[in-house]
């Protein structure tokens, strides 16, 4: 199994500004995903992060709100960028889709 | 378009009351089912993969099944402890990587 450490675990942030979430896993994965969990709703995938590749965005996110780097094998950065309150939102990492990271809660105000 | 629908939306249990939570779901093609815990204010816990129609996985109190077009997952005499969010999602053949999230069954286990 895989050990996914997430940093910040929460922030509250000011709208207009942007938030750099961090993923480290504990092995070398080829394969990352980033998730947005919103208010008492189920996971939507934002994007598939692979090393050395640009990341695969799905319908409704694109890469100038949510640019993602995967400079290794290891670790991958989610930003959310000129927050607006309707991205409160909890954003998830996981590897290999069995296991996540315990998410950064976001709330923009 | 692939689809997951959980039901119910929400279940209280008394202890030792044994019930199940199903998951209904629309694929071209599965390739997994996976059923996942959920705690406030955590991360998805995985508990099972179910690849095949038939399949069945138990992991203490749970039991998951799969058939072509739904899964259950089985609390038997549940502990307040298993009171959590169980979420499945669907992986479709021509689609790795790519996981379908059913919008999760709020459980609630009082003494």
């Amino acid at each position: 199994s895989a050990v996914i450490s997430q940093k910040p675990s929460r922030d509250i942030c000011q709208r207009g500004t942007s938030l750099t979430i961090q993923c480290q896993v504990d092995s070398q994965v080829t394969m990352m995903f980033w998730y947005r969990q919103q208010p008492g709703q189920s996971l939507t995938l934002i994007a598939t992060a692979n090393q050395g590749s640009e990341a695969t965005y799905e319908s409704g996110f694109v890469i100038d709100k949510f640019p993602i780097s995967r400079p290794n094998l290891t670790f991958s950065t989610l930003t959310v960028s000129n927050m607006s309150p309707e991205d409160s939102s909890i954003y998830l990492c996981s590897v290999d889709q069995a296991f996540f990271g315990q998410g950064t809660r976001l709330t923009v105000v | 378009e692939d689809q997951v629908t959980q039901s119910p939306e929400a279940l209280r249990l008394q202890e030792g009351e044994s019930s199940s939570l199903n998951c209904s779901y629309t694929v071209s093609g599965l390739r997994g089912l996976f059923w996942y815990r959920q705690d406030p204010g955590k991360g998805p816990e995985f508990l099972f993969t179910l690849y095949s129609a038939g399949e069945e996985k138990e992991k203490e109190r749970l039991k998951a099944t799969l058939t072509k077009k739904e899964s259950f997952l089985h609390i038997t005499a549940p502990k307040p402890e298993d009171s959590a969010t169980y979420l499945c999602a669907v992986q479709a053949s021509d689609s790795w990587g790519k996981f379908q999230f059913g919008a999760g069954t709020q459980v609630v286990v009082t003494p």
